[in-house]
């Protein structure tokens, strides 16, 4: 199994800013994942990130919103971006189990409100 | 991409096993069923994992059958810690393959004293 850690765990924001969240793992990894769950709601991909290889974003999401970082095996950053009151979310990283894509291991998440 | 059906929440008193059935009427060859727990304020927590047949881990038990066209997570003697969210997901297990992790709504379990 794998450990995840995601920094901060919990933020209110001012409409307009940008909050940058860090996502460390305990292993290295080559596929990071970070997902929206939006108040009583189910998960949602935004996007993936290889290490050394832009992110791949699902519909919906794109890169000038939600910006992602992977400098290494073990890091990833994702940025929300001109935040608006409905980017109000938990924000989570995962990985998956060495190459098991369906088995992945999920951080504890980062609640994030903007006002 | 293969899109599942499951009851929005079941009822459940401790010591019961509670089994839960996910439709995936359109699941691919390569597709493999997934169920995941999650608490509240909590990511979610990888559960079971299978193909066909049965599956059975010190958790749970994951029931498919020949048809595939549906799922049955098998939770023996639940306790009031077993309250949480499932999710089913189906899709394929190989590396590079992307978007195929899909959360659909879940099924809220209850477990009542």
């Amino acid at each position: 199994s794998a450990v995840i850690s995601q920094k901060p765990s919990r933020d209110i924001c001012q409409r307009g800013t940008s909050l940058t969240i860090q996502c460390q793992v305990d292993s290295q990894v080559t596929m990071m994942f970070w997902y929206r769950q939006q108040p009583g709601q189910s998960l949602t991909l935004i996007a993936t990130a290889n290490q050394g290889s832009e992110a791949t974003y699902e519909s919906g999401f794109v890169i000038d919103k939600f910006p992602i970082s992977r400098p290494n095996l073990t890091f990833s950053t994702l940025t929300v971006s001109n935040m608006s009151p409905e980017d109000s979310s938990i924000y989570l990283c995962s990985v998956d189990n060495r190459g098991s894509y369906n088995e992945q291991f999920f951080g504890p998440g980062t609640r994030l409100t903007v006002l | 991409l293969a899109k599942t059906t499951q009851p929005i929440s079941m009822d459940s008193y401790e010591g019961q096993e509670v089994n839960i059935t996910c439709s995936h009427n359109n699941i691919a060859t390569n597709d493999y069923i997934t169920w995941y727990q999650q608490f509240p304020s909590q990511g979610p927590r990888f559960i079971i994992q299978g193909y066909k047949t049965k599956v059975t881990n010190e958790v749970a038990s994951l029931f498919i059958p020949a048809d595939r066209k549906s799922s049955t997570l098998s939770l023996p003697r639940v306790s009031l810690s077993d309250t949480a969210v499932y999710y089913c997901l189906v899709g394929g297990n190989y590396g590079g393959s992307q978007g195929n992790l899909i959360f659909g709504k879940g099924t809220k379990l209850s477990v009542k004293p």
